[in-house]
């Protein structure tokens, strides 16, 4: 049982760049959820998902797409990198059963600069 | 737009001793609380949470104090150790807001030998 994974751990990107940081977690948790992290501050929600096909909108989205097609996997996207998204990035799930007031477990974190 | 904050960005304690961190929260809403310990390097644990029908909630060292009418939120750590120094996030959550977490600044724990 890994918990929450995820890839890459470092990434540095080029102004315009595209690429995609990968999340899974092998707990079988409805809830999945992707935040950034900025120097001093707290985290702060990207998109999120309730289950497999669902997926909505959290208190940053701009510039980041996402996708649920399994309940293992929950992938971010940045279609058109800017400096503006460096960042760290930490991908939690849950399991949903008591909805808001579930435990979020965090994966370790991908560490994005963007030139 | 609400948010929640905390007031001291970094604590210093002695070994030893008992550590208080504090949380402000302005969202009245606001029904679930969560404390999260961030090592650095690490994602973040969870340590304690409570429901806004409670006061206070006690768990291994740690206890959570809730405070409705001043919207305030208190984790205390007792006999603090080195190995409790880490970064401490408060986070809400309310039923109208999904599995949508809001959270604080942090406050930077450091624990003297």
């Amino acid at each position: 049982n890994a918990g929450v994974t995820q890839t890459p751990k470092f990434q540095v990107l080029k102004t315009g760049q595209s690429m995609t940081l990968q999340c899974a977690q092998d707990m079988n948790h409805e809830y999945m959820s992707w935040y950034r992290q900025d120097p001093g501050m707290g985290l702060r929600l990207i998109h999120y998902s309730v289950g497999a096909g669902i997926t909505d909108q959290g208190e940053v989205p701009n510039g980041y797409n996402v996708s649920r097609s399994t309940t293992e996997d929950f992938p971010l996207r940045l279609l058109s990198a800017a400096p503006s998204q460096t960042s760290v990035y930490f991908c939690a799930s849950s399991s949903g059963l008591a909805g808001p007031t579930d435990t979020q477990y965090f994966g370790p974190g991908t560490r994005l600069t963007v030139l | 737009g609400e948010s929640v904050g905390l007031h001291l960005p970094t604590l210093s304690v002695q070994e030893g001793d008992n550590s208080i961190i504090n949380c402000a929260y302005s969202n009245s809403a606001s029904d679930y609380f969560i404390w999260y310990k961030q090592e650095s390097g690490k994602g973040p644990q969870f340590i304690i949470d409570i429901r806004s029908n409670m006061d206070k909630r006690q768990g291994q060292r740690v206890t959570v104090l809730l405070n409705k009418t001043v919207k305030h939120l208190s984790l205390q750590i007792a006999a603090t150790q080195p190995g409790d120094s880490a970064v401490y996030f408060c986070a809400e959550s309310h039923n109208n807001a999904g599995n949508m977490l809001t959270f604080g600044g942090g406050t930077r724990l450091m624990v003297k030998p």
